[in-house]
C-alpha cells in the first residue's frame, strides 16, 4: 500500500523567507502528484498537479518538483507571506487503483509577520 | 460555478442514528468520491463513483452507503452512526485523472 509522509509536521518562518516543504512516497508507480492547501476548518484547495512524466510545475510563487524514482516531491514557496499560513498536503494517485488519492498528514505552516 | 458543495456543514448525531451527507458538483465531472479526515491521519477514501449508476468501495467503506443517480449528486449515507465515525467528511470530484476539487467539508460528531 502506498505510504505518503510529510516532514516536518509543522514549520514557522519569518515573513519574506523562502521555504521548502517535503513529501515522500513509498511506491514510485504513480500517475501524478498533487499539492493542496487547507485553511483551518475549510476544504482543500488544489495548488499544483505534477504528472509522472514531469519534473516540476510552477504557479506564481509556488514551485513543485517531482523525483519519481526516489519517491520525493518538494513544494518551494518564495518570499513567504502571512497569508501563506495554512496546512499543505500532498497526495499521490497510483497507476493501479487510480480512483484513490493517497494523502500525507500535511505540514502546518505559520508565516510570522 | 459553485464547484463542489456539501451540506450540512456541521451535524451532531447520537449513536445508532442515520443520516445523509449531501454532495453536489456543477462541473459535469464523471468522477466523485468521499473522503474522511481524522487527526494524525491522511484523508482516506470511503466510496467513489466513476459515473451515474456506478459506485465502488474505497479504503474505509464499512458503515457507509452511496448512490449516484445523477452526474451532479453523490450522497453519503451513514446507516447506524457510531462514535468511530466522528470525523470531517469531504466530497471531491474530477474529470479524468486530473485535478481533484474538494468541497468545504461536513464536520460530524457522533455521541
Amino acid at each position: 500500500k502506498q505510504e505518503v509522509t510529510q516532514i516536518p509536521a509543522a514549520l514557522s518562518v519569518p515573513e519574506g523567507e523562502n521555504l521548502v516543504l517535503n513529501c515522500s512516497f513509498t511506491d514510485s508507480a504513480i500517475y501524478n502528484l498533487q499539492w493542496f492547501r487547507q485553511d483551518p476548518g475549510k476544504g482543500l484547495t488544489s495548488l499544483l498537479l505534477i504528472q509522472s512524466s514531469q519534473r516540476e510545475q510552477t504557479s506564481g510563487r509556488l514551485n513543485a518538483s517531482l523525483d519519481k524514482s526516489s519517491g520525493r516531491s518538494t513544494l518551494y514557496i518564495a518570499a513567504s507571506q502571512p497569508g501563506d499560513s495554512a496546512t499543505y498536503l500532498c497526495a499521490v494517485r497510483p497507476l493501479s487503483g487510480a480512483n484513490n488519492l493517497f494523502f500525507g498528514t500535511g505540514t502546518r505552516l505559520t508565516v510570522i509577520p | 460555478n459553485a464547484g463542489v458543495t456539501q451540506t450540512p456543514k456541521f451535524q451532531v448525531l447520537k449513536t445508532g442514528q442515520s443520516m445523509t451527507l449531501q454532495c453536489a458538483q456543477d462541473m459535469n465531472h464523471e468522477y466523485m468520491s468521499w473522503y474522511r479526515q481524522d487527526p494524525g491521519m491522511g484523508l482516506r477514501l470511503i466510496h467513489y463513483s466513476v459515473g451515474a449508476g456506478i459506485t465502488d468501495q474505497g479504503e474505509v467503506p464499512n458503515g457507509y452507503n452511496v448512490s449516484r443517480s445523477t452526474t451532479e449528486d453523490f450522497p453519503l449515507r451513514l446507516l447506524s452512526a457510531a462514535p468511530s465515525q466522528t470525523s470531517v467528511y469531504f466530497c471531491a470530484s474530477r474529470s479524468g485523472r486530473e485535478t481533484q476539487y474538494f468541497g468545504p467539508g461536513t464536520r460530524l460528531l457522533v455521541l
